[in-house]
């Protein structure tokens, strides 16, 4: 297993246009996370699967934004009319429910995707 | 609100020398759990060390250690004998809860390591 895969790592897109990202996550992790990070902030939590179940979405910032896991396995975010604000850097990371944001490679980040909105 | 803060935005140290980042935080928990991570220019971010706030006892990770203090909220980094590899932002997180969701970051220190 390579780690927690993001595609694309460049996204550069006109305002108003609508954005979609995927994140696979580390095969046998049940749970998968998304994170926004801005220029010289450090990455603030958007929402989390357990398995395809989105167990927490009150943190998604904007009604602009959905994220889905449909099988369990893989995720996507999307934007939806995107704005100029959310340009940033999107993290995708995912562990083991039992524990695993407390073990040493329990929580495997993503290289990110980083999104830029002209 | 639980905030974390890192009051020193930028940082830079010879190589060899030892070097400590402040990070305090804000919450009404009792039990929580506290992590430095390391951000490189690869971006993925790279857990330095944990600690659990119920143990008294400073977390150690070969040359990085902590000096937790709890009455404080206040839960520094320190990293010995730097090496040029240590060159990356540094984050300190938090999660207040057993069951691990999710992280709140603090805005990151910006760490050089000069040859």
């Amino acid at each position: 297993d390579t780690g927690v895969s993001q595609n694309p790592r460049h996204k550069i897109t006109k305002r108003g246009q609508n954005v979609t990202f995927r994140c696979d996550p580390i095969s046998e992790h049940n749970r998968l996370y998304w994170y926004r990070q801005t220029l010289g902030q450090g990455p603030e939590f958007l929402t989390y699967f357990q398995n395809e179940a989105q167990l927490e979405k009150s943190r998604l910032l904007s009604d602009r934004f959905s994220a889905e896991r449909p099988k369990g396995s893989f995720s996507t975010l999307e934007i939806q009319r995107t704005e100029q604000g959310d340009s940033a850097m999107y993290l995708c990371a995912s562990s083991l429910a039992a524990g695993g944001m407390f073990s040493r490679y329990g929580y495997t980040f993503g290289s990110g995707t980083r999104l830029t909105v002209v | 609100a639980q905030t974390v803060t890192q009051s020193q935005p930028e940082m830079s140290v010879q190589e060899a020398e030892t070097v400590t980042l402040s990070c305090t935080y804000d919450t009404s928990e009792n039990n929580y759990y506290l992590f430095w991570y390391k951000q490189p220019p690869s971006r993925q971010m790279i857990l330095v060390i944990r600690q659990e706030a119920y143990k008294q006892q400073n977390a150690t990770e070969n040359r990085f250690s902590v000096n937790f203090q709890k009455a404080a909220k206040s839960f520094s980094l320190k990293i010995s004998d730097s090496q040029l590899g240590d060159t990356a932002m540094y984050f300190c997180a938090f999660t207040p809860n057993n069951y691990g969701q999710n992280f709140v970051f603090g805005p990151g220190t910006r760490l050089s390591v000069l040859p």
